[in-house]
């Protein structure tokens, strides 16, 4: 929605880095999550971090939060064919409804 | 398979007609929610239950729209007198419980397409 923002397209060669950026407006944020959306599939959740956290690593996935900003990216090392989709940025504050972003898609070419 | 499930996948109906869209959450999953996914956006809000209580709709756009959960466990979304502008991907997912720290896990959506 409004609050959460992300650049709509990305384009990335087979193998190389890949970095998703967003950003959001509200600084009561608790929570902020990246999402995959592959076609036919649900939304899957990549990984999440708590607002008290700059960094966050899991395997080939990198979050990073800058507060003071209000910004949001997701890494992803050494990125695959099987990395192509969409991916969706969303924020929550204390309760359980999510904000997401647009998405962005991401395209792996060989 | 222990995901959520939802049924219809696709449902094409004509304006005017009334539809409703059934979501399975994940066994035990006390809490559920309702998105709605236009094209070329992300999903929004609609509604949420804990157990079989409605606890928040605030994400309904109008009174058309409703949803039940009668048993704690599988619920419908229900539109009446469907219109275009109901076309779109309505995405459910559940909890384990309704905190702010649980992951929701949604299903593959329900594709509406309003002739």
């Amino acid at each position: 929605g409004e609050d959460v923002e992300q650049s709509l397209f990305l384009s990335v060669r087979e193998g190389d880095s890949s970095v998703i950026n967003c950003t959001y407006t509200d600084s009561s944020s608790t929570y902020l999550y990246w999402y995959k959306q592959e076609p036919g599939a649900g939304l899957q959740l990549l990984t999440y971090i708590f607002s008290n956290m700059d960094m966050k690593q899991d395997q080939r996935l990198t979050v990073l939060l800058n507060k003071k900003d209000k910004h949001l990216s997701l890494r992803i090392a050494d990125t695959q064919t099987g990395d192509s989709a969409i991916y969706f940025c969303a924020e929550s504050k204390h309760d359980y409804k999510l904000s997401f972003g647009a998405g962005t898609t991401v395209t792996v070419r060989a | 398979g222990a995901g959520v499930s939802q049924s219809p996948r696709y449902k094409v109906t004509k304006r005017g007609q009334d539809v409703a869209l059934r979501c399975d959450p994940i066994s035990g999953h006390v809490s559920l929610y309702w998105y709605r996914q236009a094209l070329g956006q992300g999903p929004e809000f609609l509604t949420y239950f804990n157990y079989e209580a409605q606890q928040d709709k605030s994400g309904l756009p109008n009174d058309r729209f409703s949803a039940e959960r009668p048993e704690g466990s599988i619920s419908t979304l229900t539109i009446q007198r469907t219109e275009q502008r109901d076309s779109a991907m309505y995405r459910c997912a559940s909890s384990l419980s309704g905190s702010s720290q649980e992951t929701q896990y949604f299903g593959p959506g329900t594709r509406l397409l309003v002739l």
